[in-house]
């Protein structure tokens, strides 16, 4: 079977760092995507990794381990606007993506 | 103007009503997927396809059909809306070329169904 998790909810304060962990088990990866999702909203892109390791854009960073089947999202200077939820997404083949449920992050003052 | 565009944005059916949901993009990508989402379930694939020829299933396409009229054009249809159909569904596309392929979202359609 196929299986994401990822923590529900998490909070952070304005200007700190938070990391957002995804765990998988899929039949099939070729790559993770993290992708933002503002309540209403559509998900938007935020970052892919396909080979192990640490891509860095900007505030946001994402890392990827294969063989531990682990991944983070790594959030810097948290801004208000941040409060979304994140939504991690293995790549299976042929571009299907199997999504977990998402961590709604709160940041507060 | 939005790239990727869903109709209607919001809608209320009843049990037992054929609804369609559509979505158009701009992008001139080859691929696109629907999904839904509910609480705690995140987004689950429910047809995508691959260029207008091509329809496959998803995790969960029963009760549901859809129908590429075009590149740009791909839409859902619930022949028979039951309650449990009520979600967030989402259009998304996505152009194999290129060093990867993200999917782009559409705004969504909610659904609730009576």
């Amino acid at each position: 079977g196929q299986n994401i998790d990822q923590p529900t909810e998490m909070t952070a304060t304005e200007g700190a760092i938070v990391q957002i962990n995804c765990t998988y088990q899929t039949s099939g990866f070729n790559g993770l995507f993290w992708y933002q999702q503002h309540a209403g909203e559509a998900p938007t892109f935020l970052s892919y990794n396909v080979l192990d390791g640490l891509e860095e854009k900007g505030r946001f960073s994402s890392f990827l381990s294969r063989s531990k089947g682990y991944s983070y999202l790594l959030l810097k200077e948290l801004q208000m606007k941040d409060s979304a939820s994140y939504l991690c997404a293995c790549e299976t083949g042929a571009n299907n993506l199997f999504f977990g449920t998402g961590t709604r992050l709160t940041v507060i003052p | 103007d939005a790239d990727v565009t869903q109709t209607p944005r919001n809608r209320i059916t009843k049990t037992g009503k054929r609804i369609m949901l559509e979505c158009s993009q701009t992008k001139g990508h080859d691929r696109m997927y629907w999904y839904r989402q509910d609480p705690g379930l995140g987004l689950r694939l429910i047809y995508y396809s691959f260029d207008v020829k091509d329809i496959n299933k998803g995790e969960i396409s029963d009760g549901y059909s859809v129908s590429r009229q075009a590149q740009a054009k791909f839409s859902l249809s619930l022949e028979s809306a039951i309650p449990n159909q009520t979600a967030l569904y989402f259009c998304a596309t996505s152009d194999p070329r290129g060093e990867k392929e993200t999917q782009y979202f559409g705004p969504g359609t909610r659904l609730l169904v009576l």
